[in-house]
């Protein structure tokens, strides 16, 4: 049972346009969400994450927007570099019980961006 | 020098043998976890640690032990590798529910 679903599993985008990444899960008792970035041959890094408290979180070129009642999250990438192709993972945290603190990730998406 | 570490970074082994992945860690966490990477699968838990005394099974738990020596080290064994267990393996830390932190990974291959 796949909790946290990435459908897209990749997206190709011109340099210095908007990379739209999406996520969708479906447990309700998520209250934390992560997005990491890795590279080819490197463990993920994290990148911006999102409280279930708020709607938006934004880190300079990188947004993540938060959708509860849809149980859906995107991460906006404005403008887009090629040094941001790589793997995004979507991830979440369960509040609460036996669970807190773990992380349920996604399948990935790559992200190519084209000079 | 890397916050977390991972030996070996990479591994050829043969179906039935004991292999060890180590992970070493300088932040100073009290959680770590391991995982393994397949393609369209994404990180699957395998097995986490909030501290040297704790020890929880993850999400995929069969065929594979862990050990925690100390805070900075947490080892995970598969005591006899069979070829679907031919994955890239991370080792990551976290601070209480932190964001968690990754080592750069073990590439396994059981043949």
């Amino acid at each position: 049972d796949q909790q946290v679903k990435q459908n897209s599993p990749s997206l190709s985008v011109q340099e210095g346009r908007i990379s739209i990444l999406n996520c969708d899960y479906t447990n309700s008792m998520f209250d934390y969400f992560l997005w990491y970035k890795k590279y080819p041959a490197e463990g993920p890094t994290f990148l911006i994450s999102i409280s279930s408290i708020k709607d938006k979180n934004e880190d300079g070129r990188f947004t993540v927007f938060l959708n509860k009642s849809a149980k859906h999250l995107s991460l906006h990438i404005v403008p887009s570099q090629p040094g941001d192709s790589a793997v995004y993972f979507c991830a979440a945290r369960r509040a609460g019980g036996t669970s807190y603190g773990k992380l349920t990730f996604g399948q990935g998406t790559i992200l190519t961006v084209h000079p | 020098d890397a916050d977390v570490t991972q030996t070996p970074r990479n591994r050829i082994t043969k179906t039935g043998k004991r292999i060890m992945l180590e992970c070493s860690q300088t932040k100073g966490h009290d959680r770590m976890y391991w995982y393994r990477q397949d393609p369209g699968l994404g990180l699957r838990l395998i097995y986490y640690s909030f501290d040297v005394k704790d020890i929880n099974k993850g999400e995929i738990s069969d065929g594979y032990s862990v050990s925690r020596q100390a805070q900075a080290k947490f080892s995970l064994s598969l005591e006899s590798a069979i070829p679907n267990q031919t994955a890239l393996y991370f080792c990551a830390t976290s601070a209480s529910t932190d964001t968690q932190y990754f080592g750069p990974g073990t590439r396994l291959t059981v043949l």
